[in-house]
């Protein structure tokens, strides 16, 4: 079963616009973790925040987590064509050893 | 560079015949995975291994099985394919560094058809 769940499930915007993806999940976790897959692709790893962190940003991601809400989220600032891909989260605890759960999926489309 | 491949990229076969699919990876890394990619599912975990000989059975394991002998590989093998098996299959790998920095780093994908 899913334990993140990705919310919207398709976004489309314009280039230069902001992009906002929300993940929410069930148990308690280690880390969390955001990955993007190009269409035809594997996934790729994009950021990891760690359970007693709030914010991380890399680039023109930044990542928040609510460990009191189950959630994170995931914003691409100044979106350009080439960020068109699937944003999945993936979450790590203790139950799960090494092993991550990832989500459904946000599929994401920036028009020029 | 240190990378992760997945052979064959495309496989179609017929209902009934064993299918393997073939993981390499020169990362060095300990943990390995297999999963399947289908539409409104996200990936699911098929199989896995923590070290060489050690497997263990992930949230779909029903139908197929891995092996592993070495710690570069970690074929899939689907004993009798169905056509629920149809499905984008990915292989990953991690470091063992704790629980806190398990990044997976993931092959490129096998397209199985099974008809």
């Amino acid at each position: 079963s899913q334990q993140g769940e990705e919310d919207p499930q398709a976004l489309s915007i314009q280039e230069g616009e902001n992009a906002t993806m929300n993940c929410s999940y069930k148990t308690s976790i280690n880390n969390l973790q955001w990955y993007r897959q190009n269409s035809g692709r594997g996934l790729v790893h994009l950021i990891l925040i760690r359970s007693n962190e709030r914010e991380k940003h890399s680039g023109r991601l930044r990542v928040t987590l609510d460990t009191s809400k189950k959630s994170s989220s995931l914003l691409i600032t100044a979106s350009r064509a080439a960020d068109t891909a699937s944003y999945f989260c993936a979450t790590g605890g203790l139950e799960y050893g090494n092993k991550l759960v990832f989500g459904a999926g946000t599929i994401l489309r920036v028009k020029s | 560079d240190a990378e992760i491949t997945q052979s064959p990229r495309h496989k179609i076969t017929e209902t009934g015949r064993q299918v393997t699919l073939a993981c390499h990876q020169t990362w060095n890394h300990n943990n390995m995975f297999w999963y399947r990619q289908d539409l409104g599912h996200g990936l699911r975990l098929i199989h896995y291994s923590y070290g060489v000989q050690d497997t263990n059975k992930g949230e779909v394991s029903d139908g197929y099985s891995v092996s592993r002998s070495n710690t570069e590989d970690l074929p899939l093998t689907l004993e009798s394919a169905a056509s629920s098996q149809t499905s984008v299959y990915f292989c990953a790998s991690s470091a063992t560094g704790g629980i806190s920095s398990n990044e997976q780093f993931f092959g490129p994908g096998t397209r199985l058809t099974v008809l």
